[in-house]
Formats: structure tokens, C-alpha cells, sequence
């Protein structure tokens, strides 16, 4: 089967930078993609990594390693509308999720 | 351009009975995804629907089925509803799928409540 496993919650301060693990279990993948999701909104979409190494979009960066089996998603600079879920997901044919984690950005 | 078009945004039905949720998809985009969200087993894909063709189908009961229209209209249907159903349903198009690093868009979501 494949399963994705992230830290449920994650604590930090505005300026801050926080990252967030993602680790999976899965045979065969075409990359891992991160989606933020807002209380009561609609997941939208961060970041793809397709190869190894770092992808950056601005204050956000996501990382993967195909020999670990893992990734994660690294914010910058933290800010107030930060605040939100945040989901790993392989892509393979379909997404699967990770159980998501919520982050809190405190002043 | 206009996102994806969920509706209806919430509902309330009763044990037994059945539901259909429609996805009104991105111009243009011809995948169309299912996705259930709930609190304890968080984001889990239902089905994928591309140019009118299941694609791709998940873990979940036959209860649970879909279809896609020729204009890329998306609806899905549960029937014999459980409490168990109560969940956020999400629909997501793109344009050729989950696969690579082709992004898929989010509707809002229907909120299902079984009484």
C-alpha cells in the first residue's frame, strides 16, 4: 500500500522558519506535491518536486529524496496568514495524502 | 477565469437515504477528481473521471459512484448513506490529471451532515 506520514501540529513565531516532514511509503511515484489549506477553504496547491533536491517558490521551498523517502515543505519568514494545513501528497495517477499538518503561527 | 464550481455547498441528509454532488470544473480542464476529507482520516481520493472515463477509483464502497459529462461536468452520487458519510467532498480538475507535475485546482467542497 502507500501511506504518508507528517507531524499533525507545528508551533512557531511570525519571522520564524518551520519545516515540515513528510515521509512515505509507496512503490512508485512521479513526485510529492504540497497543498496549504486554509480553515473551511479549498486545498490549493505550494510546490511539486518531480526529481531530488530543492525546488524554491518564493518564501516557500519543498525538498525530496527518493533514497530516504522523504520530503518536506520549508516556510520562511513566517507571517499570521501562514496558519493553515499542510498536505504532502504523492502523485500517481492519483493524489495520496498525508494526514496533514497544522500549523500555527503565533505572534 | 472562474474556479470549481461546487454545489451544493452544504446538505443535511438522513440515514438511508442518497446524494449527488456536482463539479462544474476550469474551462477547459478534462480531469475530474473526488475527494472525501474528514477529520479523522483526512484527504482520501474517491475517483477520477478524464474525458468521460473512470480512470481511477480508491477504497471506497460501490455506494460510492460517479460519472463525467461530455462538457467535463463532474457529479458523484452516494447512495444508502451511512453516518459515516458526514464528510467535506472535494472536487479538483486539471487539465490531464493527477499525474506528473500537472496541479490540480480545489472547488470548496460540499459539506455532507447524515442524520
Amino acid at each position: 500500500g502507500q501511506s504518508l506520514e507528517q507531524p499533525s501540529e507545528v508551533t512557531a513565531v511570525e519571522g520564524a522558519i518551520v519545516q515540515i516532514n513528510c515521509t512515505y511509503q509507496t512503490s512508485g511515484f512521479y513526485g510529492l506535491s504540497w497543498y496549504q489549506q486554509h480553515d473551511g477553504g479549498a486545498p490549493t496547491f505550494l510546490s511539486y518536486n518531480a526529481l531530488d533536491g530543492l525546488e524554491e517558490t518564493g518564501r516557500f521551498s519543498s525538498f525530496l529524496s527518493r533514497s530516504d523517502s522523504y520530503g518536506y515543505l520549508l516556510l520562511q519568514e513566517l507571517q499570521m496568514k501562514d496558519s493553515a494545513s499542510y498536505f504532502c501528497a504523492v502523485v500517481t495517477g492519483k493524489l495520496i495524502f498525508g494526514q496533514g499538518t497544522t500549523l500555527q503561527v503565533k505572534p | 477565469k472562474a474556479g470549481v464550481t461546487q454545489t451544493p455547498r452544504y446538505l443535511i441528509k438522513t440515514r438511508g437515504q442518497q446524494v449527488t454532488l456536482s463539479c462544474s470544473p476550469i474551462s477547459g480542464h478534462r480531469s475530474v477528481s473526488w475527494y472525501q476529507q474528514t477529520p479523522g482520516q483526512g484527504l482520501q481520493f474517491l475517483f477520477e473521471y478524464f474525458s468521460e472515463t473512470q480512470r481511477n477509483k480508491g477504497n471506497f464502497p460501490g455506494r460510492f459512484s460517479g460519472r463525467q459529462f461530455s462538457n467535463s461536468r463532474s457529479e458523484m452520487n452516494v447512495s444508502t448513506l451511512e453516518l459515516g458519510d458526514s464528510a467535506l467532498y472535494l472536487c479538483a480538475s486539471s487539465l490531464k490529471g493527477p499525474s506528473g507535475a500537472n496541479v490540480l485546482t480545489f472547488g470548496a467542497g460540499s459539506r455532507l451532515t447524515v442524520l
